[in-house]
């Protein structure tokens, strides 16, 4: 059974601070690794997609990964308010065979107050 | 450039009935997978399409199952349905081809409840 794990949370820091989201994943294998938004009673939105080891950057956004500590995780400089939200992280099934199927963790919701 | 779309937005169903969920994907993609979200869960994958074939399933079981059509499009259907199959159900599109880097993009959902 492939799992992805996420601290649940809630994860609450103030407004301008720096939130860290965690998440590991069981597949060796995995080759992808994706990071979705999910405001309340909407659907995910992507944000940020990382392949390679190391950090990758877009706006106040930071994706890092490590392929060998099975660890990804999301930084989001300079907290807003309009980031609360849930945070889902998603990995791509290893194998010529796995096309595009992702497997999600359960989420971490995130709430940045004033 | 029009989004991936869903419909209905909402759907109430009864126990033992079946439904029909339906998705366009983004422009310029051919490849459409359908996830279930239940409250406060990330999605679990059901199945994906590509080329009018169900290229990847799930742990679902045979009441569910789908269709693509020609133009991309796809439906989702659930028979004899459950309580158990209250949930959000969400399409997303991307690229076919490319493996493993795919990126997923979802359309607004179908919320179904069952009574």
């Amino acid at each position: 059974q492939k799992e992805v794990e996420q601290n649940s949370g809630p994860l609450s820091v103030p407004e301008g601070a720096i939130a860290s989201l965690n998440c590991t994943y069981s597949d060796r294998g995995s080759q992808s690794f994706f990071w979705y938004r999910q405001y309340s009673g909407k659907s995910p939105e992507l944000i940020m997609s990382i392949y390679s080891n190391g950090d990758k950057e877009d706006g106040r956004f930071t994706a890092q990964l490590n392929k060998a500590s099975q660890y990804v995780s999301l930084l989001i400089r300079d907290s807003q308010p309009s980031d609360s939200a849930t945070y889902l992280c998603a990995v791509n099934d290893a194998g010529g065979t796995s096309y595009g199927k992702l497997t999600f963790g359960q989420g971490t919701i995130l709430t940045v107050h004033p | 450039d029009a989004g991936v779309t869903q419909s209905p937005t909402h759907l109430i169903k009864t126990r033992g009935q079946q439904v029909t969920l339906r998705c366009s994907p983004k422009s310029g993609h051919d490849t459409v997978s359908w996830y279930q979200q239940a409250l406060g869960q990330g999605p679990q994958f059901i199945f994906q399409y590509y080329e009018e074939e169900e290229r990847q399933r799930g742990n679902f079981p045979d009441r569910f199952s789908g269709h693509q059509f020609p133009n991309y499009s796809s439906e989702l259907n659930v028979n004899a349905l459950l309580l158990g199959d209250s949930a959000l159900y969400l399409c997303a599109s991307s690229l076919g081809a490319g493996g493993d880097y795919n990126e997923q993009f979802f359309g607004p959902g179908t919320r179904l409840t069952v009574l």
